[in-house]
């Protein structure tokens, strides 16, 4: 079975806080995405990557950096925590010309 | 356009009925639909998924009917559950996608299954 494993289900952090939000899957994928996802507005790419050290933008990139040194890991950082990015966050990888594989997200509280 | 449109927004059946989710996009360079059911509190898993060379999919008592000359495909769920109420979402994958990847997503419908 593929495994994506999100460090933290929960997490609360203080605005202006740097908070870095892990995943790591375990089946050699080449694409790595991360969403947030909220009421109402469906799933959100913030950033994508489809190889090690390349990132692309997602829909909103804003407010939002990724790091991917190794295949099988792909870091989210907020870099100065704002209320407004309370949300569930969702990593996700996938092969080329098939679906992708969501972790069981991390529901981030900014305070 | 890559866009999947997807509704309702949000069905509301009895146990036992046919709940019907539709899909429409505009991109012919889709190449495989996903379709992902959601829990709360959990991440979108994968259900059922199909290719546009192929008219209908049958996984249990999902099926997935895809009409490629209308570029829309649906989704079906024989005997509905209580157990199946959750946030269903389709999606469809390109070779190569812009800022959404290669992976467009619909909205989302929120389900519900009463007993």
């Amino acid at each position: 079975d593929v495994k994506v494993t999100q460090s933290s289900r929960y997490l609360v952090k203080r605005t202006g806080e740097k908070v870095f939000l892990e995943c790591v899957q375990d089946m050699d994928h080449e694409n790595m995405f991360w969403y947030r996802q909220d009421p109402g507005l469906g799933l959100r790419l913030i950033y994508f990557s489809y190889d090690v050290k390349m990132k692309e933008k997602g829909d909103i990139p804003e407010g939002y950096s990724v790091s991917r040194e190794k295949k099988e890991r792909f870091s989210l950082i907020l870099e100065s925590a704002s209320t407004n990015q309370t949300s569930m966050y969702l990593c996700a990888s996938s092969l080329t010309h098939s679906e992708a594989f969501f972790g069981q997200g991390t529901r981030l509280t900014v305070v | 356009q890559q866009q999947v449109k997807q509704s309702p927004q949000s069905l509301i059946v009895q146990k036992g009925g046919i709940p019907i989710i539709n899909c429409a996009y505009e991109n012919t360079a889709f190449d495989y639909f996903p379709w992902y059911q959601q829990f709360p509190g959990k991440g979108p898993a994968l259900l059922i998924a199909i290719r546009p060379d192929v008219s209908e999919k049958k996984e249990g008592r999902f099926t997935i009917s895809f009409n490629k000359s209308a570029k829309q495909f649906s989704l079906h769920i024989m005997d509905s559950q209580p157990g199946d109420s959750a946030t269903y979402f389709c999606a469809a994958v390109v070779p190569y996608g812009g800022s959404q990847g290669n992976l467009i997503f619909g909205k989302g419908t929120k389900l519900s299954v009463k007993p």
